[in-house]
């Protein structure tokens, strides 16, 4: 079964620092890009961040630009978000989510989503 | 405020057909056919339901199609069933800069 699962979320001060894990299964992780999509509650998907299968393209969005930094580790199947300086305006559910692109990022659809873990962000 | 610019909601009684439709720019959707359309059904995560404009995923229903003309890109739902009652959302590729844009989603009632 083709699965991601999302973990490290929490409670956390502003400006404080907080990293997100997604474990990925079912399917060869090392063909795919993968990226990070946020919702805040009660609001719509805010794209976050988004990485080539070899690490070599990465993109972020210009609200996160500078302060969060998406890695993975293919021999682990895994993908990370290094969350700094930390905002109320962070506070969301955040989603991992698989790159539709075989070998290729294609930035544009995205076909297999995890459950996604809270992030939220106050003093 | 979203990139891309979608009705807050729609609704349609069962058998009727409705169109969702997603207006951006000359800068997403209208340079590329690189559209997207997620369903979500609320406290689950999104379902990719059309790519590239107009295709759909295995598994996905043929009574859900997509469009675009210039910079508005659509989603129709053809023969309303109770399921398909849930947000929807479109998303575009936007350049190497920006890369990609959602929109703020539209809450689809069936009647």
């Amino acid at each position: 079964e083709v699965q991601l699962v999302e973990s490290g979320g929490g409670l956390v001060q502003p400006g404080r620092s907080l990293r997100l894990s997604c474990a990925a299964s079912g399917f060869t992780f090392d063909d795919y890009a993968m990226h990070w999509v946020r919702q805040a509650p009660g609001k719509g998907l805010e794209w976050v961040s988004g990485i080539s299968w070899n690490s070599g393209s990465i993109g972020y969005a210009d609200s996160v630009k500078g302060r969060f930094t998406i890695s993975r580790d293919n021999a682990k199947n895994s993908l990370y978000l290094q969350m700094n300086s930390l905002r109320a305006e962070d506070t969301a559910l955040y989603y991992c989510a698989k790159d539709m692109g075989s070998g290729v990022i294609r930035w544009d659809a995205f076909d297999i989503w995890g459950q996604g873990t809270m992030v939220t962000v106050s003093s | 405020q979203s990139a891309l610019t979608q009705p807050a909601s729609v609704s349609g009684s069962p058998g009727q057909s409705i169109t969702i439709s997603c207006t951006g720019t000359s800068s997403d959707v209208g340079s590329y056919n690189l559209v997207s359309w997620y369903q979500q059904h609320p406290g689950k995560a999104p379902k990719l339901m059309i790519y590239e404009v107009s295709k759909r995923p295995s598994g996905v229903s043929n009574r859900f199609s997509g469009s675009k003309s210039g910079n508005t890109a659509s989603l129709t739902i053809s023969g309303l069933q109770a399921e398909d009652e849930a947000d929807y959302y479109c998303c575009s590729y936007a350049g190497s800069s920006t890369h990609v844009v959602f929109g703020g989603g539209t809450k689809l009632t069936v009647l």
